[in-house]
């Protein structure tokens, strides 16, 4: 399996539902970001947490980072239609010489039934 | 606005029929990436640069070329291109080269080789 693994693939829900996207990786990481894409579209930051942080909040998501298991959460609070999108994990690894590695996963695609 | 721009937003060529996709931000950010997207696969990284003339090559850098003459522009270069190389391209930057800012994306340029 690659970094930054997302599970589920897919996932389908009521508006008003909370949704969970968990992501697993490999190795040390300086920190791990979620993006979200609508389709077709560019990708837009929605939320780092750094290896030293558990837990980071911002607005209606709530992030979780266990650096012991390799995993995070992603949680969306009482989701909307236009939350309709797929949301990517994207692993940052920096380098001893400078500069870094970001490994994005393979995405999970929401579906927000209103 | 800060944002990031790519030219152009949609390519149908043919192989071996040299392109170039332009980048460009206004955001002074020192670090720039080139990624591709394909279905099932995430993005991938092609090549980065972490200043002016700085470049270096990503996950998949085979049949590209980069270059970085200039701060704010990024040009991905296809010398011969080939169907293989049909996908949704995304140009990204980000504050710092050290992986601790978020990247910003342009809007993808959807590329087709016949």
């Amino acid at each position: 399996s690659q970094q930054g693994e997302e599970d589920p693939q897919a996932l389908s829900i009521q508006e008003g539902e909370n949704a969970t996207m968990n992501c697993s990786y490999k190795t040390s990481i300086n920190n791990l970001q979620w993006y979200r894409q609508n389709s077709g579209r560019g990708l837009v930051h929605l939320i780092l947490i750094r290896s030293n942080e558990r837990e980071k909040h911002s607005g209606r998501l709530r992030v979780t980072l266990d650096t012991s298991k390799k995993s995070s959460s992603l949680l969306i609070t009482a989701s909307r239609a236009a939350d309709t999108a797929s949301y990517f994990c994207a692993t940052v690894l920096g380098f001893n010489t400078g500069g870094f590695k970001t490994i994005f996963g393979a995405g999970t695609r929401l579906f927000v039934k209103a | 606005e800060a944002q990031v721009t790519q030219n152009p937003r949609y390519l149908i060529t043919v192989t071996g029929k040299k392109l170039t996709v332009t980048c460009s931000q206004n955001m002074n950010h020192e670090y720039m990436s080139w990624y591709r997207q394909d279905p099932g696969l995430g993005l991938r990284q092609i090549y980065y640069s972490m200043n002016v003339e700085v470049t270096d090559k990503g996950d998949v850098p085979e049949g590209y070329k980069v270059s970085r003459k200039e701060k704010r522009n990024f040009p991905l270069i296809l010398e011969s291109p080939s169907p293989n190389q049909t996908s949704l391209y995304f140009c990204a930057s980000s504050l710092s080269t050290s992986g601790s800012y978020e990247q910003y994306f342009g809007p993808g340029t959807r590329l087709t080789v016949t």
